[in-house]
């Protein structure tokens, strides 16, 4: 089946820019997002992508994706400690079941 | 706006208790719905999806159901809790049309601690 995988872990210095990687399965997927999550709450959406796209940029946040190597990556400029919280990876395919596939999700901690 | 609503926020039951969660979406008509549970281990598991009223469709065995009366209402619901059945339970929406899909929105969950 369908598989999503993301590193863990990720520790910046506040300023840096951090990369959080994720990497799928389902060469049919035609959506991918990046969802946020701070503690006690519900994931919220930050980003997707569609599959015909290689780039997404919004603000400080930078979306690239190698559809061969099926990788997706998250790149935060000048993070700062509210950007600490848990970065979900997605996706989904249309026309399918309408189930999105979720990584277990990268820990980004953010150190002044 | 389309908005969606979760409640309760917090839940303390006791083990052979019934449960009953609500999640409700406004702003938008027949919409994909889903019930996930998050564990302390942070991944998500799907419980239950549904793409119309009266249409549940069931990933994991359990100790769980759910039910869409109304076409924006979903439901979670257990006869008799579990201790195993604690856990942080997101609802979440979608919409699939012509335009394609835009993203799933969750609510705010419900954290359920069964003693």
């Amino acid at each position: 089946g369908e598989d999503v995988e993301q590193s863990l872990f990720l520790s910046v210095r506040e300023g840096d820019s951090s990369v959080i990687n994720c990497t799928y399965t389902d060469s049919s997927s035609t959506y991918l997002y990046w969802y946020k999550q701070e503690p006690g709450a519900g994931l919220q959406l930050l980003t997707y992508i569609f599959s015909n796209m290689d780039m997404k940029q919004d603000q400080r946040l930078t979306v690239l994706l190698n559809k061969k190597d099926k990788h997706l990556s998250l790149r935060i400029a000048d993070t700062q400690t509210g950007d600490s919280a848990i970065y979900f990876c997605a996706e989904s395919t249309s026309g399918g079941s309408y189930i999105p596939t979720f990584g277990r999700g990268t820990s980004l901690i953010v150190h002044p | 706006s389309q908005t969606i609503h979760q409640w309760p926020a917090t839940l303390v039951q006791p083990v052979g208790s019934p449960l009953s969660l609500e999640c409700t979406v406004e702003g938008t008509s027949n919409p994909n719905l889903y019930w996930y549970r998050q564990a302390a281990g942070r991944g998500l598991q799907l419980l239950f999806y549904s793409v119309g009223i009266g249409q549940i469709s069931s990933e994991v065995p359990q100790n769980l159901s759910a039910s869409r009366p109304q076409d924006r209402q979903f439901i979670l619901s257990s006869k008799k809790l579990l201790l195993s059945d604690s856990g942080f339970y997101l609802c979440a929406w979608t919409k699939w049309g012509g335009a394609g899909n835009y993203g799933y929105t969750f609510g705010s969950g419900t954290r359920l601690t069964v003693v």
